[in-house]
């Protein structure tokens, strides 16, 4: 069974520049989640999308963060603009039904904002 | 908000010994989890326990958990160098919509 995909693996911008992170769930997992995990820190969720309708988005910085979930399986993470503090690994997962499963996490993306 | 505390930070053993990374947390949980991040990798699911449950195993690993403590250890036997990562708790709130509160680990280092 193919994992969580994430692209791109690395990015490097300048502040104030925008970025975005792509992520496509195990083939059947109705759950995905966006993670940043800053350096020396537990992962922290942005994001939680059931299908195509989010869940929970009450820790996304929503003035510079978006993100969707078209057709309820790719989702997309965008920041815009970047700052500095957002340098941070970005991790996305899925899990089969929601709540009580198992998530699976992708590779995530190394985010370097200079 | 950070719910779960892994104790200690930083273990460093030898090749064959035992490690035990503790885990507490604040609130009551539905679940709790561990989890295995190497340098620069994304997370691997180790372990999930129940709320009703005290105890679990899978392979080397074995899991308490003290609902009435609110803490969790993780036990690694006969360990290896290959199991040099860093280990997450992460727990799901009771009656949450599943969203996992990581602590903010224990880097573990298995000497050979």
């Amino acid at each position: 069974e193919a994992g969580v995909a994430q692209s791109p693996r690395y990015k490097i911008i300048e502040k104030r520049q925008s970025v975005a992170f792509w992520c496509n769930p195990i083939s059947g997992h109705a759950t995905l989640y966006w993670y940043q995990q800053i350096l020396g820190q537990g992962p922290k969720l942005l994001i939680q999308f059931q299908n195509n309708g989010v869940v929970d988005d009450s820790q996304l910085p929503k003035d510079r963060f978006s993100a969707e979930r078209l057709k309820g399986v790719d989702s997309t993470l965008k920041i815009q603009p970047a700052k500095l503090e957002d340098s941070a690994v970005y991790l996305c997962a899925s899990s089969l039904i929601g709540a009580q499963d198992t998530q699976y996490f992708g590779p995530g993306t190394r985010l370097t904002v200079l | 908000s950070q719910q779960g505390e892994e104790d200690p930070q930083a273990l460093s053993i030898q090749e064959g010994e035992n490690a035990t990374m503790n885990c507490s947390y604040k609130t009551s949980i539905n679940n709790l989890q561990w989890y295995r991040q190497n340098s620069g990798r994304g997370l691997v699911h180790l372990i999930l326990i129940r709320s009703n449950e005290r105890e679990k195993h899978s392979g080397r690993l074995r899991v308490t958990l003290d609902t009435s403590k609110k803490s969790s250890s993780l036990l690694i036997t006969a360990s290896r160098a290959a199991d040099t990562a860093s280990y997450f708790c992460a727990t799901v709130r009771g009656g949450s919509q599943g969203n996992l509160i990581f602590g903010k680990g224990t880097k573990l280092s298995v000497k050979p």
